[in-house]
């Protein structure tokens, strides 16, 4: 257990819902990131947060994508009107963000599934 | 842009020294991390380079070369428990992993 918490651990959804996931990092981790993850390759970043603000957006990163953390603290990611592509992984990572700390500690992940 | 290339699975025997590769192009390039992760698990971290030589923290050592956009992770002493992905990560204008090296440890 590193620290990082997410929820939920498992999401089945049917094409077109909506689905949002929650991630709690370590309280005194400044940065936080998402990534997506499919079998067999490495995770892709998707977007990542300094404190309140959305730093940096992939372009694989749709218009049905939005996250916030609106507090500085957690983080959610949701996926609006939901496609069979979108079934993956969805990992999220926290680090202090300072020049000396530089330890993604990742959390255990939400696996979406999407029928 | 950023790519980052690492051999797709590789096979080595218990108590062997096995090296996995990374070459990288990244703009804006800051570091290079090592992630290791088993089936079903998240990654966890495993090294850090941002200047050229090598790092050693155990069994596990990391190079890293940045004129030549490469860098190797060395694991001697090869345990059963070893066999997971090992992810090379670029830490540049964003942050990218390569896609693993599946690392199988035969008895």
């Amino acid at each position: 257990d590193t620290g990082v918490s997410q929820d939920p651990r498992h999401k089945i959804t049917k094409r077109g819902q909506n689905v949002t996931f929650r991630c709690d990092p370590i309280s005194e981790h400044n940065r936080l990131y998402w990534y997506r993850q499919t079998l067999g390759q490495g995770p892709e970043f998707l977007t990542y947060f300094q404190n309140e603000a959305q730093l940096e957006k992939s372009r694989l990163l749709s218009d049905r994508f939005s996250a916030e953390r609106p507090k500085g603290s957690f983080s959610t990611l949701e996926i609006q009107r939901t496609e069979q592509g979108d079934s993956a992984m969805y990992l999220c990572a926290s680090t202090l963000g300072g020049s000396s700390d530089y330890e993604q500690y990742f959390g255990p992940g939400t696996r979406l599934t999407v029928t | 842009g950023q790519n980052i290339d690492q051999p797709t699975e590789m096979t080595a025997t218990e108590g062997a020294i096995v090296q996995i590769n990374c070459t990288y192009q990244t703009s804006g390039f800051n570091g290079l991390f090592w992630y290791q992760q088993h089936a079903g698990e998240a990654p966890t971290f495993l090294s850090y380079n941002v200047l050229d030589g090598l790092e050693e923290k155990g069994r596990f050592s990391s190079f890293l070369s940045r004129s030549k956009g490469y860098s190797y992770l060395l694991l001697k002493e090869l345990q059963m428990k070893d066999s997971a992905s090992y992810l090379c990560a670029s830490e540049g204008q964003n942050f990218v992993f390569g896609p693993g090296t599946r690392l199988s440890v035969l008895p």
